[in-house]
């Protein structure tokens, strides 16, 4: 049974872009969630998708935005990228958006923008 | 507000000793608290959870944790040490409002030889 995948696991983006990060998640969950992990930080979160709708937002700028398609699978897009973007970039998945029954994380994207 | 504080940024402990990653928290109602762990490169694993059930959680891999509601504490413990230990521990709480995760900042478990 694969847990989340996440896609892909490095990048490099110059100041200015676009970037675009890939996660399914956990076989069974309907849930992602995306969490921004700065070095030597824990992770802060970004948002939630649950029914292909964004249900929860933290205090991240419109610049960050999202979309689960109808197999729960999702995407995180950033735009015009700033140095401090650079950081691992986590998903999370869960069955509802309660996750009583657990968050399963992937390993993360690590995003390096120059 | 609900938050997190992990009062150690590095512990250091040898082999076969015991570790104790301290964590105090901040919520307004009945929390419900994790501890998480990350090696380096690796995704984020959950080792233990308290939902309001049982004050002494136990967990994997030998870790287990005691919520003390009078200290607001959830301190993380385990009673012998091993290299494979060694990693970034994570303390958190779930908001009860959107059940949101409020992370704390981590504590890297050192282990000498």
């Amino acid at each position: 049974d694969a847990g989340v995948t996440q896609s892909p696991t490095h990048l490099i983006k110059t100041r200015g872009q676009q970037v675009t990060l890939r996660c399914s998640p956990k076989s069974g969950h309907d849930t992602v969630s995306w969490y921004q992990q700065a070095l030597g930080q824990g992770p802060q979160f970004i948002f939630q998708y649950y029914e292909e709708e964004e249900r929860q937002r933290g205090n991240f700028p419109d610049r960050f935005s999202g979309h689960q398609f109808p197999n729960y699978s999702s995407e995180l897009n950033v735009n015009a990228l700033l140095l401090g973007d650079s950081a691992l970039y986590l998903c999370a998945s869960s069955f509802l958006t309660s996750a009583n029954y657990g968050y399963t994380f992937g390993s993360g994207t690590r995003l390096t923008v120059v | 507000a609900q938050s997190v504080t992990q009062l150690d940024s590095h512990v250091s402990v040898s082999e076969g000793t015991p570790v104790l990653l301290r964590c105090n928290y901040s919520s307004s109602y009945s929390p419900s608290l994790f501890w998480y762990v990350q090696h380096p490169n690796k995704g984020l694993q959950l080792l233990l959870k308290y939902t309001s059930a049982a004050t002494l959680v136990k967990g994997i891999n030998g870790f287990e944790a005691e919520f003390k509601k009078s200290e607001t504490s959830f301190h993380l413990t385990k009673p012998s040490a091993h290299m494979s230990d060694a990693a970034e521990y994570f303390c958190v709480v779930r908001m009860d409002s959107n059940y949101q995760l409020i992370w704390g900042a981590g504590t890297k478990l050192i282990i000498k030889p």
